[in-house]
């Protein structure tokens, strides 16, 4: 069975720092991918970025970045110069070759001025 | 403008009175799929459809009955609602060709309460 774990279940950065929230994924496919999820508090799902288990290069998108290491089965999400709007559940998921998409628990980030 | 609707987005109801909670998308996405968000659980998979007419069981297909009888729809039902039922529901789609996977669009959210 496919699972995310996701460590964190809260964290906290002050406005204009970078922050990494962690992800490791456990497969034994070789084709998969990996996204990114952010909910605030409004509830909505609003995808961030995504990874493909055979890309080269990790994703970047704006001030996002996914720290991609295949071997130790991490995907990391890095926010750079963190915005107050950036307070938010941030939920990690895999979708591998059974097409069944999974989620972590999630990591609240807070923001602070 | 693409999205998802889902419809109803809050319900209350009783235990045992068949509800269906529609989701649409027109976006023409192959894949469609149910969730469920509980406190400190995340989003857990309840069914999920590749195309129209084919469905899978996701990690908690218990309770839930869907179908896919039309590309753009994909309604979940619940025939005998529970308690335990009580969740935040989401619907999402998207594209799916072969090994490439695609980015999920959510929609809105079905806040369900069972009493």
């Amino acid at each position: 069975a496919q699972k995310i774990t996701q460590t964190q279940p809260g964290m906290f950065v002050q406005e204009k720092e970078a922050v990494t929230l962690d992800c490791t994924y456990d497969t034994s496919d070789q084709s998969y991918g990996l996204f990114w999820y952010k909910q605030p508090s409004s509830g909505e799902m609003i995808f961030l970025i995504y990874q493909g288990s055979y890309d080269e290069q990790n994703a970047t998108e704006g001030r996002y970045s996914l720290n991609f290491q295949k071997a130790r089965k991490s995907a990391n999400l890095v926010i750079s110069a963190s915005q107050l709007g950036d307070s938010a559940m941030y939920f990690c998921a895999m979708m591998s070759a059974g097409y069944a998409l999974n989620f972590g628990k999630g990591t609240s980030l807070l923001v602070t001025p | 403008e693409a999205q998802v609707t889902q419809n109803p987005r809050y319900l209350i109801t009783v235990t045992g009175k068949k509800l269906t909670v529609t989701c649409s998308q027109n976006m023409n996405h192959e894949y469609m799929s149910w969730y469920r968000q509980d406190p400190g659980l995340g989003l857990r998979q309840i069914y999920y459809s590749m195309n129209v007419e084919v469905t899978d069981k996701g990690d908690v297909p218990e309770g839930y009955k869907v179908s896919r009888k039309e590309k753009r729809n994909f309604p979940l039902i619940l025939e005998s609602p529970s308690p335990n039922q009580t969740s935040l529901y989401f619907c999402a789609s998207s594209l799916s060709q072969g090994e490439r996977t695609y980015e999920q669009y959510f929609g809105p959210g079905t806040r369900l309460t069972v009493t």
